[in-house]
């Protein structure tokens, strides 16, 4: 079975341009969600979706990030403008619909703003 | 407000011994709690996990401990191997609208040495 797909792995940006990640949950997976963590501290969940249909995004900075899941499987995150406190590991992780299946995660996409 | 705390940022075991990493938790209303491992470079991988209704979960060399009267959650490992050697995460599982959501402590970087 393919994990969780992510890219780019590392993207270095000037602070106020834009950036775009994507990612491409394991097949089947109905629930979608996106993290960002800054380094020593654990995952932080930005954005949650149920199919292409978002369930919780209480903690994405709606003034910069955005995200989106077409068709209920592919999803991009963008932030735009960038800010220095940005710069963090953005993770995706995607689980089965079943009540306590666990999360299965990408292997990240390491921002830099510099 | 921290409601998942990994208070030891570190943890040194000899290879063979038992390794203990702690979790607290603050919101009584978490019903299912994970150990997540996490190498570098990598996402994190799912270890173990227990539901609310229980006190322990073993798996192989891996067991979870939940006491629920003191919100505290335990993972041993035992015998500890190099291998082990990683940032593990505890995660508490809460519901939002009926969808999981799960909120990660600070992490503990545990070294096995020969």
């Amino acid at each position: 079975e393919a994990g969780v797909a992510q890219s780019p792995r590392y993207k270095i940006i000037e602070k106020r341009q834009s950036v775009a990640f994507w990612c491409n949950p394991i097949s089947g997976h109905a629930t979608l969600y996106w993290y960002q963590q800054i380094l020593g501290q654990g995952p932080k969940l930005l954005i949650q979706f149920q199919n292409n249909g978002v369930v919780d995004d209480s903690q994405l900075p709606k003034d910069r990030f955005s995200a989106e899941r077409l068709k209920g499987v592919d999803s991009t995150l963008k932030i735009q403008p960038a800010k220095l406190e940005d710069s963090a590991v953005y993770l995706c992780a995607s689980r089965e619909g079943s009540a306590y299946n666990e999360q299965f995660f990408g292997p990240g996409t390491r921002l830099t703003v510099l | 407000d921290q409601q998942v705390k990994q208070n030891s940022p570190s943890l040194s075991v000899q290879e063979g011994r038992i390794s203990i990493l702690n979790c607290d938790y603050t919101n009584s209303m978490f019903d299912y709690f994970l150990w997540y491992k996490k190498y570098p470079a990598e996402g994190p991988t799912f270890l173990i996990s227990i539901s609310s209704i229980k006190d322990k979960n073993e798996d192989g060399r891996f067991t979870v401990f939940l006491n629920k009267s003191a919100k505290h959650l335990s993972l041993h490992i035992v015998p500890s191997q190099p291998g082990d050697s990683a940032v593990y995460f505890c995660a508490a599982s809460d519901r939002i609208q009926g969808a999981q959501k799960l909120v990660f402590g600070q992490g503990t970087r545990l070294t096995i040495n020969p």
